[in-house]
């Protein structure tokens, strides 16, 4: 079946302006996390949404950083006023709930985001 | 915080050779464990994962990992290495304090050699 899709898988921006990446779950997935991954790091955690609402947006780095979820499946990440430290790739993972209560991600391609 | 410790952001080993990938976690219960690979631009597949039961975790590809409580560790292992096990690691946990978020270290990359 298909997988997480990302679109799009490259995007290019100038510094100040608004970006959005969107991110398709596996369907029937309730669950869909976004991280960010710096150039030589681990991916880190910025928000999750269970159904329509984010359950933990605790990594989101500041108010610039937005997600919506409207209908329990898309999902938008809007970045604000871009500046050049948000270069990274943005992950999106989407999981169900396991039997044993674990919630194993599965994650898209990524979307590089470059701003100059 | 949570956090987890990979050893070694870099390491090479010949085709055929053991592959050891060292991960540590800091949690104060148990956590839910995986090891992901990550080919060149492309998205993270999971190699396995421990919730609970057996401790010796066998995933794909050959790998496999055994949860240590005492050591608080994760490592995974592989008996011979291929080439296209060249790749970049992560070893994530999740599960702590009620949350199903994953904490990533800062990832292996694992080079083979002919």
């Amino acid at each position: 079946g298909a997988g997480v899709s990302q679109t799009p898988s490259n995007k290019v921006t100038e510094k100040g302006k608004y970006v959005e990446l969107r991110c398709d779950p596996i369907s029937g997935h309730t669950a869909l996390y976004w991280y960010r991954q710096s150039l030589g790091q681990g991916p880190e955690f910025l928000i999750y949404f269970q159904g329509t609402g984010a359950a933990d947006d605790s990594g989101l780095p500041n108010d610039r950083f937005f997600a919506v979820r409207p209908e329990g499946s898309v999902s938008t990440l809007k970045i604000q006023r871009t500046e050049r430290g948000d270069s990274a790739v943005y992950l999106c993972a989407s999981s169900a709930l396991g039997g044993t209560g674990v919630r194993e991600q599965y994650f898209g391609p990524g979307t590089r985001l470059t701003v100059t | 915080a949570q956090s987890v410790t990979q050893l070694g952001s870099h390491v090479s080993v010949s085709e055929g050779a053991l592959v050891l990938l060292r991960c540590n976690y800091s949690s104060s219960v148990p956590p839910y464990l995986f090891w992901y690979v990550q080919y060149p631009n492309q998205g993270l597949q999971l190699l396995l994962k421990y919730t609970t039961g057996a401790t010796l975790v066998k995933g794909i590809n050959g790998f496999e990992a055994e949860f240590k409580k005492s050591e608080t560790s994760f490592h995974l292992t592989k008996p011979s290495a291929h080439m296209s096990d060249a790749a970049e690691y992560f070893c994530a946990v999740s599960g702590f304090s009620g949350t199903y978020k994953y904490i990533f270290g800062t990832g292996t990359r694992l080079k083979v050699l002919a």
